[in-house]
């Protein structure tokens, strides 16, 4: 029973372009939503996060967009750089409202940026 | 400031012997998280910890495995009579009081014989 889905394994954009990176969730009780980025070897780094009383949020290049009625959120990369490569997953966690809530992962998805 | 570290890197065990995964939060982090990920999968949690108590093992099987986080040096995920299905990488993450963000280790990839 997968609570955060990350549907696609992998996504290949052009240098310069725009990648989106999409992650659907199936809890509606979850309030706080985070991106981490993964490199080979190493562990994740926290991204960006979002929590539900927002929309939108915005960091540099990248920006998280939360629809909760459809209970999707999307990360989008813009411009998309080399360094970008990486795998991203997708979190969420209860935890807004009682801290000890554990985070919930998607199972990532590879991004290659082409050069 | 140094970041979440673990140790060791890699560990190889036979089946049937233990594996000790220590983890030493961030300067001035409190809680401390431990997560398995197997190939092709995502990070599934394990246990939450703050000093001296286990919060949340929820996602912790409940036999071979335990973990502790004492009042002075680090967090140990430990693995009784490993069995192959053991080999995963297993990362640790800290977060401060004030933060809901975790940070990261560099993980320990353990490898079943």
């Amino acid at each position: 029973d997968q609570q955060v889905k990350q549907n696609s394994p992998s996504l290949s954009v052009q240098e310069g372009r725009i990648s989106i990176l999409n992650c659907d969730y199936t809890n509606s009780m979850f309030d706080y939503f985070l991106w981490y980025k993964k490199y080979p070897a190493e562990g994740p780094t926290f991204l960006i996060s979002i929590s539900s009383i927002k929309d939108k949020n915005e960091d540099g290049r990248f920006t998280v967009f939360l629809n909760k009625s459809a209970k999707h959120l999307s990360l989008h990369i813009v411009p998309s750089q080399p360094g970008d490569s990486a795998v991203y997953f997708c979190a969420a966690s209860e935890g807004l409202m009682n801290r000890d809530d554990k985070i919930i992962f998607g199972k990532g998805t590879r991004l290659h940026i082409l050069p | 400031n140094a970041g979440v570290m673990q140790n060791p890197r890699h560990l190889v065990r036979r089946r049937g012997q233990e594996a000790r995964l220590r983890c030493s939060p961030m300067k001035g982090h409190s809680h401390v998280y431990w997560y398995r990920q197997l190939p092709e999968e995502g990070l599934k949690f394990m246990v939450y910890l703050q000093k001296e108590n286990i919060i949340d093992e929820s996602g912790m099987p409940k036999e071979r495995f335990s973990a502790e986080f004492p009042k002075e040096g680090p967090s140990i995920l430990r693995i009784q009579q490993v069995v192959r299905g053991d080999s995963a990488a297993y990362f640790c993450a800290s977060s401060p009081d004030n933060s809901y963000e975790q940070y990261f280790g560099p993980g320990t990839r353990l490898t079943v014989t």
